[in-house]
């Protein structure tokens, strides 16, 4: 059983480039999370989407992010324009908001922007 | 979401027990605990999570106080790779399970 899989596993740019990270979710999970971790701040939740629809955007530091999922299958987070302080890993996770079951991750994104 | 206070750090034997505490005082009635791990540069790995009963599978056994103000997460025989960043989250189910990561316990397991 496949888990999460994000693309790409690392991400070097200049900044000013756009950047666009990619997730597949578990098949069968209907919500789906895009966490960020640095050293400084930790993990933290970026946004959430239940049933496709973003439930819960708050997280979501600028307007230069954006976050879509056209379908049940695949999200998508967009940077446009990069920026130095946007290097960190960027986690997608997967989950089922219909039961108590646990939310996965996937290996994450390592994003640096030069 | 209730906030949760877990230890820095922990040092822990090969081949023994690790027990992980975390408190959670201000958990309210619908919301459970969830143990995550995560080893150094991959995602955070789900390890077990409970209501109020305690609860075991393959990986660790939770043990929630009978109040469920804290919990104790337990690897019953620590192994090297057992060695990552220990997060103890409290989350209700019914808000499509977001997850609020505070520092987490810093396990190192040492020959």
């Amino acid at each position: 059983d496949a888990g999460v899989i994000q693309s790409p596993r690392h991400e070097v740019t200049e900044m000013g480039q756009e950047v666009t990270l990619r997730c597949k979710p578990i098949s069968g999970h209907n919500s789906l999370f895009w966490y960020r971790q640095t050293m400084m701040r930790g993990l933290e939740l970026l946004i959430y989407f239940n049933n496709n629809v973003p439930i819960d955007d708050s997280g979501m530091p600028e307007d230069r992010f954006s976050a879509k999922m056209p379908n049940a299958s695949f999200s998508t987070l967009k940077i446009q324009p990069s920026e130095p302080r946007d290097s960190a890993v960027y986690f997608c996770a997967s989950g089922a908001s219909y039961s108590n079951q646990p939310q996965h991750f996937g290996d994450g994104t390592r994003l640096s922007i030069l | 979401d209730a906030k949760t206070t877990q230890p820095t750090s922990m040092d822990c034997a090969e081949g023994r027990a690790a027990n992980l505490p975390c408190n959670h005082s201000t958990i309210s009635g619908n919301e459970y605990v969830y143990w995550y791990r995560q080893i150094h540069s991959q995602g955070p790995q789900y390890i077990i999570h409970g209501l109020k009963n305690n609860e075991t599978n393959e990986m660790a056994s939770l043990i929630i106080t009978e109040d469920r103000k804290s919990s104790t997460l337990i690897l019953p025989h620590a192994t090297l790779r057992d060695t990552a960043v220990y997060y103890c989250i409290v989350s209700q189910y019914n808000a499509g399970n977001m997850l609020t990561f505070g520092g987490g316990t810093r396990l190192m397991v040492k020959p």
